[in-house]
């Protein structure tokens, strides 16, 4: 079963904030939150994550639901190079080697000039 | 930043041949994976070790092995390279710090097998 559920694709045009939104109802207690993008023919690069607060670093902002089983994923000014497709991912804390980080097929995001 | 470096970004290789894939990272970071990547089917973790010499088998090991004989490289091995490992490979680092911590992954290797 999915731990997460994201839309297949969005548009959002260049200079506009870009909302993503990743549904995660079953998520448990210990559970974080990440997100990465991954651009065409390179790796899977990491964006940011998050427990249960909100959370801002320089590339975006993780909104957390406060039950928690949901969270949206914002590119306050998206440019053409934020283009890719974003995957959100929810892995137990205490995953001490790192393990289970499962990629889902992600939200591919176009940036409209 | 934390900086992830494979050796190939594109590499060909015949069936049959014993083909070697090489990562380093410069974070001092204890744990390395390796992840193929396929269309449809997502990332699918190949191989991972928490440590120097120490490795454990992830998803899909069959025809790979790996080596990691420095903290700061991992090696994967293609035994016998065939068609069917035709793919991107990624590997990923991560410290060790109360398990929370993300991955963090280099640029890919794009490998055919011929």
């Amino acid at each position: 079963d999915a731990k997460t559920t994201q839309p297949t694709s969005m548009d959002c045009a260049e200079g506009r904030a870009a909302n993503l939104p990743c549904n995660h109802s079953t998520i448990s207690g210990n559970e974080y939150v990440y997100w990465y993008r991954q651009i065409h023919s390179q790796g899977p690069q990491y964006i940011i994550h998050g427990l249960k607060n909100n959370e801002t670093n320089e590339m975006a902002s993780l909104i957390i639901t406060e039950d928690r089983k949901s969270s949206t994923l914002i590119l306050p000014h998206a440019t053409l190079r934020d283009t890719a497709v974003y995957y959100c991912i929810v892995r137990v804390a205490n995953d001490n080697y790192g393990q289970n980080f499962v990629f889902g097929p992600g939200t591919r995001l176009s940036v409209l000039p | 930043d934390v900086k992830v470096t494979q050796s190939s970004r594109y590499l060909v290789k015949r069936t049959g041949e014993k083909v070697f894939l090489e990562c380093v990272q410069d974070m001092d970071h204890e744990n390395m994976f390796w992840y193929r990547q396929d269309p449809g089917l997502g990332l699918r973790l190949i191989y991972f070790s928490y440590d120097v010499k120490m490795k454990e088998k992830g998803d899909i090991p069959e025809g790979y092995s790996v080596s990691r004989e420095k903290k700061e490289r991992f090696s994967l091995i293609l035994e016998s390279a065939s068609t069917n490992q035709t793919s991107m490979y990624l590997c990923a680092s991560t410290s060790y710090s109360g398990g929370y911590q993300p991955q963090h992954f280099g640029d890919g290797t794009r490998l055919s097998i011929l």
